[in-house]
């Protein structure tokens, strides 16, 4: 079964400064997708980058880029010129690519919060 | 396009009751997933459905069951309910299964007395 990490319960960041989230997983599998959603107060849950793991050159949107390590199963999240807005809960989630399942194995979350 | 509509948004029920949470999913989605999130477990899968049928099925009791309606709409069922099912219930759909991202709802937060 996958399992996926995220072994930094809170972080903090000051506005404008740059922030890394790290978030590693196990799997067998050598085709998958990961991505990092985020979860604000309101509880919605939003998409905020997707890496599909056959892709070598890592996702990029906007202020937000990961590092994508393969071999190392490793998959941060960076987030440039932070905003009091990104202050959320961060989710790390992996999904298989067999095209059989929809369902997402997430971590256990990453408290962000930004400070002025 | 809207996004994912769930009702109700808060739910309070009694222990051995039982309970109906609705999803609507983005038009033209087909596939819906259904997630329990709770501070002590985290983020749960419960099930999947796609094309009126369940196609993955997550490490629950059988008193959670869903549906699928044929306009992709989907119904969990949470029967004989515990304090331990008090959680925010999120749905997502995709594209498909298996493929395209997924979108979520805003929850339905169940609270269980």
């Amino acid at each position: 079964a996958q399992t996926v990490t995220q072994s930094q319960p809170e972080m903090s960041v000051q506005e404008a400064e740059t922030v890394t989230l790290s978030c590693t997983y196990d799997t067998s599998e050598s085709d998958y997708y990961l991505f990092w959603y985020k979860q604000p107060p309101s509880r919605q849950m939003i998409l905020v980058i997707r890496q599909e793991a056959y892709k070598q050159q890592n996702a990029t949107e906007n202020r937000f880029s990961v590092n994508f390590q393969k071999a190392a199963k490793s998959f941060s999240l960076k987030i440039s010129d932070s905003q009091l807005g990104d202050a959320a809960m961060y989710f790390c989630a992996y999904r298989t690519h067999t095209g059989t399942a929809s369902k997402l194995t997430f971590g256990t979350g990453t408290r962000l919060q930004v400070t002025l | 396009k809207a996004g994912v509509t769930q009702t109700p948004r808060y739910l309070i029920k009694t222990r051995g009751q039982q309970v109906t949470l609705s999803c609507s999913p983005i038009s033209g989605h087909r596939s819906v997933s259904w997630y329990q999130q709770t501070p002590g477990q985290g983020l749960q899968f419960l099930f999947e459905y796609f094309s009126e049928t369940q196609r993955n099925k997550g490490n629950f009791p059988g008193r959670f069951s869903g549906r699928q309606f044929s306009n992709s709409r989907s119904e969990m069922n949470v029967s004989t309910l515990e304090l331990g099912d008090s959680a925010l219930y999120l749905c997502a759909s995709s594209e498909g299964t298996g493929y395209g991202e997924q979108y979520f709802g805003p929850g339905t937060r169940l609270t269980v007395t």
